[in-house]
């Protein structure tokens, strides 16, 4: 069964780091593209970064040069550094599967919130 | 404000047929599959229609999706009350190699 869980939001101040996990089970990441996506409180959802299965990565224009995605393939596990986090980055952040072939984000988290606050 | 454009919010009563409509250009739709998802919030996104009007696997049939040009809609019929949810529309966007999403539909099942 696939199964994506996420983990390490919570509280953190303007200008600090996080670091987001993604740990899933029941197929391998490295064999996939995975997606970080968020919802920020009110507000719909927006993609924020992808890995491919090659290990290219890409970003969303909000969060260029701050965010890094990653992977440990021996781990089965997907991160999201957070750096120079800003109130606006506040959101439910939720890992997606993209088996690609145009299938879309199949398997989604039940998400991890970042409240970025003084 | 996304690039797809969805109306905010949409409304049916159980039994009802209701439609959510997407609205993009040439570089988004015009030119790439529609995804919809369905979304409580709080909990994870569902994939409920894939490469414009594909259901996957155990999605019911009273989910349908086409596109035409520049436009895309989901039609749910035989509304339910376990349909009442936040609706997206999601396509690949080549120039900034990610997705792009509606600003989504709120559905209300009267």
């Amino acid at each position: 069964e696939v199964q994506l869980v996420e983990s390490g939001g919570g509280l953190i101040q303007p200008g600090g780091s996080l670091r987001l996990s993604c740990t899933a089970s029941g197929f391998f990441v490295s064999s996939n593209y995975m997606s970080w996506v968020r919802q920020a409180p009110g507000k719909g959802l927006e993609w924020v970064s992808i890995i491919y299965s090659d290990g290219s990565t890409y970003y969303a224009d909000s969060v260029k040069g701050r965010f890094t995605i990653s992977r440990d393939n021996s781990k089965n596990t997907l991160y999201l550094q957070m750096n120079s986090l800003r109130v606006d980055d506040t959101a439910l952040y939720y890992c997606a599967r993209d088996p690609g072939y145009d299938y879309g984000l199949d398997y989604w988290g039940q998400g991890t919130l970042v409240t970025v606050s003084s | 404000q996304s690039v797809l454009t969805q109306p905010p919010s949409a409304s049916g009563t159980p039994g009802q047929r209701v439609t959510v409509s997407c609205a993009g250009s040439n570089s988004n739709i015009g030119s790439n599959y529609v995804y919809w998802y369905q979304h409580l919030p709080g909990t994870a996104p569902k994939l409920l229609i894939y490469r414009n009007n594909q259901r996957p696997s155990g999605v019911p049939d009273r989910f349908s999706a086409s596109k035409s040009g520049t436009s895309a809609s989901l039609a749910i019929s035989g509304l339910r009350s376990e349909d009442e949810a936040d609706y997206y529309c999601a396509v690949w966007h080549d120039s900034l190699s990610g997705w792009v999403f509606g600003g989504g539909t709120k559905l209300t099942v009267l």
